[in-house]
This record gives C-alpha cells, sequence and structure tokens, in this order.
C-alpha cells in the first residue's frame, strides 16, 4: 500500500537560518507531489507541485525552493527563514484523481 | 489564487443532528473532493464528485454538485462528536497542469456530546 512520510512534525528555527523539509512517498511510482501551507485558521495554499524528478513549478514568489532529486522524494527548502514563512507545512501526492497527505511539519520561526 | 469559498466558517452542533457545509467555486472542473482535517493532522480524503454528476454518497456523508452555480454542499447526517473537525472543498480544475488541488478555506465543525 501506498504512504507518506514527512519529517519533522515540529520544527523551531530561528529567523536567517536555513530550512530543509522532506517528504517520501512508498508503494507508487511518478506521483504528482506538492507541497502546501497551512496558516493558523485557513485553508491550504499551494507553493510547489512536480510531475517528475528535476520537474518542479512554483504557484507563489516567496523565500522558499523546491527540489525533487528522486521520483518519490520531495524538499521544501529555504536559505534564510523569514518570520512569516511561520506555518503547516503539508506534502501530498496525486496519482490519479485524490491526494493523499503527510502529517504535516508545523514550523515556527523565532 | 484560492478556487474554492466554503460556508460556513464554523458550524457547532449537537450530536444526531445534520451538518451542512457548502463550497462555492469560481472556473470550471474536473471533480470536486472534499477532505477532513483533524486538528494539527493531515488533510483525509472523504468523497469525489465528478463534474458530469449530480449526487454522490457515501456513508453517512451526501455531496452534491450544481455546476450550474459552482457550488458543492456536504452533508453530515446523524453527526458525531467523532465528526469534529474541519471540512475542505477542492477542486480539480479543466486543462489544470499538474493535477492541482485548489483548497477552500474550510468550515471548522464542532460535534457537542
Amino acid at each position: 500500500s501506498q504512504t507518506i512520510h514527512q519529517w519533522p512534525a515540529t520544527l523551531v528555527q530561528p529567523v536567517g537560518s536555513p530550512l530543509s523539509l522532506e517528504c517520501t512517498v512508498e508503494g507508487t511510482s511518478n506521483p504528482n507531489l506538492y507541497w502546501y501551507r497551512q496558516a493558523a485558521g485557513r485553508g491550504l495554499q499551494l507553493l510547489f507541485y512536480s510531475v517528475g524528478i528535476g520537474q518542479i513549478s512554483s504557484e507563489v514568489p516567496q523565500n522558499l525552493s523546491a527540489s525533487r532529486p528522486q521520483d518519490r522524494q520531495f524538499i521544501l527548502s529555504s536559505k534564510k527563514l523569514l518570520l512569516s514563512d511561520s506555518g503547516f507545512y503539508l506534502c501530498a501526492w496525486k496519482v490519479y484523481t485524490e491526494a493523499f497527505f503527510g502529517q504535516g511539519t508545523r514550523l515556527t520561526v523565532v | 489564487s484560492q478556487q474554492g469559498e466554503e460556508d460556513p466558517q464554523a458550524l457547532s452542533i449537537q450530536e444526531g443532528e445534520n451538518a451542512t457545509m457548502n463550497c462555492s467555486y469560481k472556473t470550471s472542473i474536473n471533480n470536486l473532493q472534499w477532505y477532513r482535517q483533524n486538528s494539527g493532522r493531515g488533510l483525509v480524503h472523504l468523497i469525489l464528485i465528478r463534474s458530469n454528476e449530480r449526487e454522490k454518497h457515501s456513508g453517512r456523508l451526501r455531496v452534491t454538485l450544481d455546476t450550474s452555480k459552482k457550488s458543492s454542499s456536504l452533508l453530515i447526517t446523524a453527526s458525531r462528536a467523532a465528526d469534529t473537525a474541519s471540512y475542505f472543498c477542492a477542486t480539480d480544475r479543466i486543462y489544470n497542469q499538474g493535477g492541482k488541488l485548489i483548497f477552500g478555506q474550510g468550515t471548522e465543525l464542532s460535534v457537542k456530546p
């Protein structure tokens, strides 16, 4: 069966520090992969999506970047975090119609 | 940009009552999906309705879709305290690059025992 792993679950980082969040998928090949961010009490904002290795599309200009070095690995990064980068980050994968989400990473930038 | 808008933003009901949540969207879609999110967790897919369908059932869930009004509703019948969560609609738009799902702001449902 397919599973998605996202880590860490929580992260507290100082302003200006780098960020790397990782997401891996098991049990499926060539999935579409997505990074979403959720502000407190709000909906999900799509940040990046990828349809294949090395193929990244950005939905909104921001301080973050994404990479897909392997078919089932999706990484969200920042060189220097801002306070506004705080939020709940969710990774998801999709092959046909429905999306499957990881458990999320709560990032607090202090 | 956000595609879906849910209302109400928050809904509080007693166990056993029905809960209705609505979603409106702006552009033509292939399908519309509803997801549930428990506090601080990932989203879980509940039900999908295609653009050529008008109504769909799954257990205590009933979803309707009106493409002329660009709206959908999710009905949870005989609610339980365990149904307490946030509910989101998500649209898969026509000519959608990357199969992206665009989510609304969600409805926070509280079911009191």
